[in-house]
C-alpha cells in the first residue's frame, strides 16, 4: 500500500495564498488516483472540499482549487480567511495522507 | 439533501466485536457507495472499506481484510460496519461517507461519526 505524504503544518496570512501538496510513495500522482481533499475543524466531522482532482463540492468556496502539479495533487487556497484554519487531508486511491494543519495568522 | 445518521457510542472489551449502523436518506441508496473511515483520538483519517449496495460489492483496506465486514440492508437504506477481534488500537470515531447518486464519485457526504471505545 502506498504512503501518502502531506506537509505537517503550514501558515498563511489572512488574504494570502497557500499551496498544500499530496504525494505518493509509488511515484507521480495522476488523475487515476482520483485525488480528494477534506477539511476538518476541531470537534467536527470532516467535510469534502475537492473530489476527482479538481471538482468543488457544492459548499466549497471558490477560493479553494485542486489540481495536479509536479507529480503531486495540490490544493490551493487563494485569499485565506480566518475560518479556513483547519486540518486538511488528501486521499489518493483510498489511502489518506497524514494531514496538514493550516494556520491563518 | 443526502443525510447519513449513525448509531450511538459503543463500548467494547478487547477481543469482542462491534457493529455500527449508518442510515442514509435523500439519495439513491442502491447505487451510491458508502465507505467507512475511522479516526483514532488525536490522529488522522483511515479508510476502512466500502460497499455499493447494488450489487453488494465490497472493498476492504488490506489492514482490516480479515476482521471487517460491511453489509447493507436495502429495505432499511442502512449500511453496517462490523469489526471483530477488537484491540485497544481500534478505539476511534467511525464515520460513514457516501458518494453521489450515480455512483460516479465516492466520499462526498459524511455522517456525524460513532465513537467506539475498547477497554477492559
Amino acid at each position: 500500500q502506498a504512503v501518502v505524504t502531506q506537509e505537517p503544518s503550514l501558515t498563511v496570512s489572512p488574504g494570502g495564498t497557500v499551496t498544500l501538496t499530496c504525494g505518493s510513495s509509488t511515484g507521480a500522482v495522476t488523475s487515476g488516483h482520483y485525488p480528494y481533499w477534506f477539511q476538518q475543524k476541531p470537534g467536527q466531522a470532516p467535510r469534502t472540499l475537492i473530489y476527482d482532482t479538481s471538482n468543488r463540492h457544492s459548499w466549497t468556496p471558490a477560493r479553494f482549487s485542486g489540481s495536479l502539479l509536479g507529480g503531486k495533487a495540490v490544493l490551493t487556497l487563494s485569499g485565506a480567511q480566518p475560518e479556513d484554519e483547519a486540518e486538511y487531508y488528501c486521499l489518493l486511491s483510498f489511502v489518506f495522507g497524514g494531514g496538514t494543519k493550516l494556520t491563518v495568522l | 439533501q443526502v443525510k447519513l445518521v449513525q448509531s450511538g457510542t459503543e463500548a467494547r472489551k478487547p477481543g469482542s466485536s462491534v457493529k455500527v449502523s449508518c442510515k442514509a436518506s435523500g439519495g439513491t441508496f442502491t447505487s451510491s457507495s458508502i465507505s467507512w473511515v475511522r479516526q483514532a483520538p488525536g490522529q488522522g483519517l483511515e479508510w476502512v472499506g466500502r460497499i455499493i449496495p447494488k450489487p453488494a460489492l465490497t472493498n476492504y483496506a488490506q489492514k482490516f481484510q480479515d476482521r471487517v465486514t460491511i453489509t447493507a440492508d436495502k429495505s432499511r437504506s442502512t449500511v453496517y460496519l462490523e469489526l471483530s477481534s477488537l484491540r485497544s488500537e481500534d478505539a476511534a470515531v467511525y464515520y460513514c461517507v457516501t458518494g453521489d447518486d450515480h455512483g460516479d464519485y465516492d466520499l462526498l457526504y459524511w455522517g456525524q461519526g460513532t465513537l467506539v471505545t475498547v477497554s477492559s
